[in-house]
């Protein structure tokens, strides 16, 4: 079975635009988390997406949004970059509950 | 809110040596997860644990947690500069939380040749 994979793997933008990332999970997972990690707080939880519906989320602000498709790829956006928005992002997918989560090689986003 | 405090936080070994990482939880962990991170890349899933007194093994690296489900190890035999990296212990706080993992700080580990 091929790996999450994440789109794309490195991205530079600046303050006050907005990116998407993409998150294709292990075939036949249908949850996908998101994470942010950073040298400050480690790793984060953002949300978690479950058979396209959004089943947790994390302590970070409407910016930072989800969603997930029917075929169960998910995007994470934000919005109005910060500074501090720069971090790996990594999605994981498990096929539910409390099973095996795997992540993706990440996305690298730098905001200038 | 639960925390996860992993000891030591960074740790230099020879090669050959044997050692141990700690991850301990204020509260009762529903799922303790392994994860071994090459700097700025993705996670490597080592190993899950859920059953209180759980011991599991794979190659060299052997992980157990505790009967009350509140600290759980990592074990390294023999090392290998390949064990070389950051390992990270994360865990589902509330039973059918799904995908939400809180993850302790990481110990970054060194293997000197």
């Amino acid at each position: 079975k091929a790996g999450v994979t994440q789109t794309p793997r490195y991205l530079i933008k600046t303050r006050g635009q907005q990116v998407t990332l993409s998150c294709s999970p292990i075939s036949g997972h249908r949850s996908v988390s998101w994470y942010q990690q950073t040298p400050g707080q480690g790793l984060q939880f953002l949300f978690e997406y479950f058979s396209e519906t959004q089943r947790n989320k994390g302590n970070f602000p409407g910016r930072f949004s989800g969603r997930q498709f029917s075929n169960s790829r998910s995007e994470m956006n934000v919005s109005t970059l910060e500074l501090g928005d720069s971090a790996l992002y990594l999605c994981a997918s498990s096929s539910g509950g409390t099973q095996e989560q795997f992540f993706g090689p990440g996305t690298r986003l730098t905001v200038l | 809110s639960q925390e996860l405090e992993q000891s030591p936080q960074s740790l230099i070994v020879q090669e050959g040596k044997n050692l141990t990482i700690n991850c301990t939880s204020s509260k009762t962990l529903y799922g303790l997860y392994w994860y071994k991170q090459k700097y700025g890349e993705g996670l490597i899933f080592l190993m899950m644990l859920q059953k209180g007194g759980e011991e599991k093994s794979h190659e060299k690296i052997t992980a157990k947690l505790d009967e009350k489900k509140q600290q759980s190890s990592l074990h390294i035999t023999a090392s290998q500069p390949s064990h070389a990296g950051i390992y990270l212990c994360g865990a589902l706080s509330t039973y059918n939380q799904g995908g939400k993992l809180i993850f302790g700080q990481g110990t970054e580990l060194s293997v000197k040749p």
